[in-house]
């Protein structure tokens, strides 16, 4: 089955550009969406089909994909983005929804 | 605007099963796939499998195949997730959520809290 490996954990100060990184075979070749999950509530997609932003979603947030590694950016980081960020992908040879592992994002 | 609204939280004994709902609103609901998805506490997310509303016809992911079952019914707009045969390790939240038109997740419902416990 298809696997999307994310960082556990990114920690950064106000301010800053996060980068949160997906890898998968091949997964240049794949549409990627993101999600953000704040405690206690449900995911919210934040990027879709690798670098559109839904309306209500700050420019901030931003997306690449490429070769073996797609990556959700946010700049000039604010307290309110600490949250746990989710990528996925359709994998077509299965027909499935495939979920990465998760980052949590900590704004010191 | 899209809302689904899910069942309330369920507490259940191993070996039982557990049918949760998810009533949407504000768009046509068998225009887009109903997912679900789960959360086990502490944990990331899961996905389940899909019903297309319109068709009736569904895909499991694999771990799921023989203890899932994804229905819906037009008339009320609202598509339902069965889990049979209950263990402790099924103690999650079960999400479900529209399929947008790039294939996202765009929708989500507010999650319901399914324990399993003797």
């Amino acid at each position: 089955s298809y696997v999307l490996t994310q960082p556990p954990s990114v920690s950064l100060a106000p301010g800053k550009t996060a980068r949160i990184t997906c890898g998968g075979n091949n997964i240049g070749s794949k549409s990627v969406h993101w999600y953000q999950q704040k405690p206690g509530q449900a995911p919210v997609v934040v990027i879709y089909y690798d670098s559109d932003r839904p309306s209500g979603i700050p420019e901030r947030f931003s997306g690449s994909n490429s070769g073996n590694t797609a990556t959700l950016t946010i700049s000039r980081v604010e307290a309110g983005d600490e949250a746990d960020y989710y990528c996925q992908v359709w994998d077509s040879s299965s027909d499935h929804r495939v979920f990465g592992t998760g980052t949590k994002v900590t704004v010191l | 605007q899209v809302q689904l609204v899910q069942s309330g939280a369920e507490v259940k004994k191993p070996g039982a099963s557990v049918k949760v709902s998810c009533k949407a609103s504000g768009y046509t609901f068998t225009d887009y796939y109903m997912h679900w998805v789960r959360q086990a506490p502490g944990q990331g997310l899961e996905w389940m499998g899909w019903i297309n509303p319109n068709s009736g016809g569904r895909k499991y992911a694999q771990k799921f195949q023989d203890w899932v079952t994804m229905t819906s019914d037009t008339s009320i707009s609202t598509a339902y997730m069965e889990l049979s045969r209950l263990r402790s390790d099924d103690t999650a939240v079960y999400y479900c959520a529209t399929e947008g038109n790039k294939m996202e997740l765009q929708v989500w419902g507010q999650g319901t809290m399914v324990t399993v416990s003797s």
